[in-house]
């Protein structure tokens, strides 16, 4: 059945290290969102991207975190040099372009120690 | 500006109980609302939504919502919880961001615990 999947489900790093986080839309999904959930904060929109194109990635802080979308079945969200305060759950989620409901997968659970 | 407001963090209720979840919105914001579910340990999952025609919008699973224009609100009820609604619940609205685009964007969340 069609879901957003994503990997690693669970990644402990230790402060410092990169960390790639990886999702994989529903096929035939355009459009691309990547969220952050934490206590504190709640869930906070990172960025998102349309056939591929980053629209909107204000979210995001730019000196460490990257988005990309090397072809239309991947989305890669890198954190470069991790730090404790990134710990974090991080939501993949997709959809139609043109259709407002979001199909999220079930998330990555970043801790950095 | 907060674009949607979840005053409750969390619910307590009996189970068999009725509920309301309440969810009020900026009225800067377009008119498309939403409900989302998160289970333990789960993604979102889209509850239900309104984006035009009758205020009143249901789920599957005995939910349902009403948009009050008036009100800016958009509570979420259930006339007799189970066990198993036992989640977070998230309202959401669709936002245009500082740079012009329209991103879904959501609530604090409310966690609701129904109880034996």
């Amino acid at each position: 059945d069609a879901r957003v999947t994503q990997t690693p489900r669970h990644k402990v790093t230790e402060m410092g290290q990169e960390v790639t986080m990886r999702c994989q839309p529903i096929l035939g999904h355009n459009t691309v969102f990547w969220y952050r959930q934490t206590m504190m904060q709640g869930l906070e929109l990172l960025a998102y991207f349309r056939n591929r194109a980053p629209l909107d990635d204000s979210g995001m802080p730019k000196d460490r975190f990257s988005a990309e979308m090397p072809d239309a079945t991947l989305a890669t969200l890198k954190i470069q040099p991790s730090e404790p305060r990134d710990s974090a759950v991080y939501f993949c989620a997709s959809g139609q372009e043109g259709v407002t409901e979001a199909f999220f997968g079930q998330g990555t659970r970043l801790t950095v120690v | 500006a907060q674009s949607v407001t979840q005053l409750d963090s969390q619910v307590p209720v009996f189970e068999e109980a009725p509920v309301e979840l309440r969810c009020n919105y900026s009225s800067s914001v377009s008119v498309y609302l939403f409900w989302y579910v998160q289970y333990p340990n789960q993604g979102l999952q889209l509850l239900l939504k309104y984006l035009s025609g009758s205020t009143l919008v249901k789920s599957i699973n005995g939910f349902e919502a009403e948009f009050n224009k008036s009100q800016t609100s958009f509570h979420l009820r259930k006339p007799s919880v189970h066990i198993s609604d036992t989640a977070e619940y998230f309202c959401a609205v669709i936002r245009t961001m500082d740079t012009g685009r329209r991103a879904l964007t959501f609530g604090s969340g409310t966690r609701l615990q129904v109880q034996p």
